[in-house]
């Protein structure tokens, strides 16, 4: 019930093109829901985040869509650029308290 | 703000010895996490201190214990040393104080790279 589920687990994608990752999860006390970007030889950072109240959130070439009935939240990337190549993990979060992350999904953008 | 920092940033240890790995929070935070990242794992949740106190702590053994002092500084230690334990060790601090309105960014660190012979 503490799982989160993200698919793929990688993608690549030509340059100009829209990257969507998915992520789904089972306990409904979750109540935000960051994306988190990882470059190799850092940590990771936070990208977007969006709560349950909300359907979708956009900033910039970042959007997330989230599905509440669905217990669903996705991650598109608009005119996907190399620079965007890196690791990405949903993660969901209740309470402040502890943040369950999906096993991320390394995106590959060709120039 | 200077960000988190993590010390040392690459270790290497050999099966059953003991490390220890430390965490400087961004000023002001009072939250601290640890995860351990792996490739076959991804990132996985260890444990939570917030003023000095453990909140939460995930499925890991014994042998991996924390702490965090009165500066919001923290460390973590693993004891007894297993193969397995060879990962990327990352720290996350945040400036809430928790509580189900409240939202978790988390502010990561570069990491230790820890590899267990």
């Amino acid at each position: 019930q503490q799982q989160v589920k993200q698919s793929p687990q990688s993608l690549i994608v030509q340059k100009g093109g829209i990257s969507i990752i998915n992520c789904a999860y089972e306990n409904t006390a979750f109540d935000y829901f960051p994306w988190y970007q990882q470059f190799p030889g850092k940590g990771p950072a936070l990208l977007i985040a969006i709560r349950p109240d909300v359907s979708e959130k956009k900033e910039g070439r970042f959007t997330i869509s989230f599905n509440k009935s669905a217990k669903q939240f996705s991650l598109h990337i608009m005119d996907s650029q190399p620079g965007d190549s890196a690791t990405y993990f949903c993660a969901a979060a209740s309470g402040g308290f502890k943040t369950i992350f999906g096993a991320g999904t390394r995106l590959f953008v060709k120039a | 703000k200077a960000g988190v920092t993590q010390t040392p940033r690459y270790l290497i240890k050999t099966r059953g010895q003991q490390v220890t790995l430390s965490c400087s929070p961004i000023s002001g935070h009072r939250s601290v996490s640890w995860y351990q990242q792996t490739p076959g794992q991804g990132l996985q949740f260890l444990f939570e201190y917030f003023s000095e106190t453990q909140r939460n702590k995930g499925n890991f053994p014994g042998r991996f214990s924390g702490r965090q002092f009165s500066n919001s500084r923290s460390e973590m230690n693993v004891s007894t040393l297993e193969l397995g334990d060879s990962a990327l060790y990352l720290c996350a601090s945040s400036g809430l104080a928790g509580g189900p309105s409240s939202y978790n960014e988390q502010f990561f660190g570069p990491g230790t790279r820890l590899t267990v012979l």
